[in-house]
């Protein structure tokens, strides 16, 4: 089975900052790794993937991710957020079952 | 536009009544979702549906059942409702099967008294 931590739980940073959201992941096999964002009250949308290929994907609205098989992880950064980014921010992995399996999330405020 | 959308958006059940979720997709997507969202337990996977009428249980199936006749459609149905279903509940569609790219619903927000 596949598991995925997000260590940090709430992240602050200032408006115009440059921010990284951390996500690791455990499996054996090939997994299909995304991120999704979450403003209050609406559903999740997906931002970006990652199976193959270059280990930097980017998404929308200037977020990009680097996979890294040998630290296990799929990191989302930014390079200057806006208070609009601020959101819960879900890390998910899928072994192509059709199933996601999603971690706890991190809560990202962007103070003005 | 690529949407999901979900009736109701809010809906208030006595225990013991029954309760129907809808879902609507227009992307022709072959795989839909639905979870359930609460404090502190993320999101929970209830079913999946893999195309009409093929449907498989998720993690937490237990009192709840599904319905799809049509590609565009997934019902949620909650037979005797019970107070621990009060919760936030999303539809998501996916293309394809491998499940990693899936677009989800505003949610309903249900609660049972």
């Amino acid at each position: 089975t596949q598991t995925v931590s997000q260590s940090d739980a709430h992240v602050t940073v200032f408006e115009g900052d440059s921010v990284e959201l951390r996500c690791n992941y455990s499996y054996g096999g090939s997994i299909y790794l995304s991120w999704y964002i979450q403003h209050h009250g609406h559903g999740l949308q997906f931002l970006l993937k990652y199976y193959s290929g270059n280990p930097v994907v980017q998404g929308v609205n200037g977020f990009e991710a680097e996979f890294s098989k040998s630290d296990s992880s799929f990191h989302l950064r930014k390079a200057s957020v806006h208070w609009s980014d601020s959101a819960v921010y879900f890390c998910a992995v899928s072994a192509r079952t059709g199933k996601l399996t999603f971690g706890d999330g991190t809560v990202l405020t962007v103070k003005p | 536009d690529m949407k999901v959308t979900q009736m109701p958006r809010y809906l208030i059940k006595r225990m013991g009544e029954n309760v129907l979720l809808e879902c609507g997709q227009d992307m022709s997507h072959e795989t839909m979702y639905w979870y359930r969202q609460d404090p502190g337990l993320g999101l929970q996977l209830i079913y999946i549906s893999y195309d009409v009428d093929s449907n498989s249980e998720g993690d937490i199936p237990k009192g709840y059942r599904v319905s799809r006749k049509k590609r565009e459609h997934f019902s949620l149905i909650l037979d005797s409702a019970k107070t621990n279903q009060t919760s936030v509940y999303f539809c998501a569609s996916s293309p394809g099967t491998g499940g990693y790219e899936q677009y989800f619903g505003p949610g309903t927000r249900l609660t049972v008294l």
